[in-house]
């Protein structure tokens, strides 16, 4: 399975945007971009998910590079219940999503 | 429409006992992937289930541990002889389909100790 790698950690302050990145270089063609949110103690959460194109939804928006090699989920106003661990998977097989470290995001009030 | 649901919620075994934890997918999905997460680590997949078969179960270790998904009612997994390196949160997940595309919605974890 192709790799992604996050910083392990972004601090925001509440109320304002967070961009937070993943390089994904050996993905191939038909990976799909996946991002998936946990908070402490719960189970992940599905956040977004996007081919080529750039994604929004009510949750967040997903911005996806020209080459794919990289991508974006934005936050567009942090708040404090969005603290939690972000992770970016890539989703080939549609079987199994394989979870990395993630970056974990802590909003300052 | 509720979503996954899995019982019990905390679960606590000596050494040598059985552990069974349940997991209920949202309504109308018919694929279910189990999930554990280690203290201080992250997610691992065990093991992909549709009804009454398993798919892949490359991530499941090979003694001990069992999965199913009955054509009626809940997936089960269950460890057998648990040891104290069982102790983890385990996850179900579930989907329509299995797609690439497609999005698995997690349960909130059964929290497993084993004393």
């Amino acid at each position: 399975d192709a790799k992604t790698t996050q910083p392990n950690s972004m601090e925001s302050n509440e109320e304002e945007p967070v961009h937070l990145p993943c390089n994904h270089s050996t993905i191939s063609g038909t990976d799909y971009i996946h991002w998936y949110r946990q908070l402490p103690s719960q189970g992940p959460e599905y956040v977004i998910h996007g081919l080529t194109s750039n994604v929004n939804n009510r949750m967040a928006s997903l911005a996806i590079a020209e080459d794919r090699k990289s991508s974006t989920l934005i936050l567009h106003r942090a708040t404090l219940r969005d603290a939690a661990v972000y992770y970016c998977i890539l989703n080939n097989a549609g079987n199994m999503l394989t979870f990395g470290g993630g970056t974990r995001l802590m909003v300052k009030p | 429409n509720a979503g996954v649901m899995q019982n019990p919620r905390h679960l606590v075994r000596r050494r040598g006992q059985e552990a069974r934890l349940r997991c209920s997918p949202m309504k109308g999905h018919s694929h279910v992937y189990w999930y554990r997460q280690l203290p201080e680590e992250g997610l691992k997949f065990m093991v992909y289930l549709q009804k009454e078969n398993i798919i892949d179960e490359s991530g499941m270790p090979k003694e001990r541990f069992s999965a199913e998904f009955p054509k009626e009612g809940p997936s089960i997994l269950r460890i057998q002889q648990v040891v104290r390196g069982d102790s983890a949160a385990y996850f179900c997940a579930s989907s329509r389909t299995s797609g690439r595309y497609e999005t698995q919605y997690f349960g909130p974890g059964t929290r497993l100790l084993v004393l």
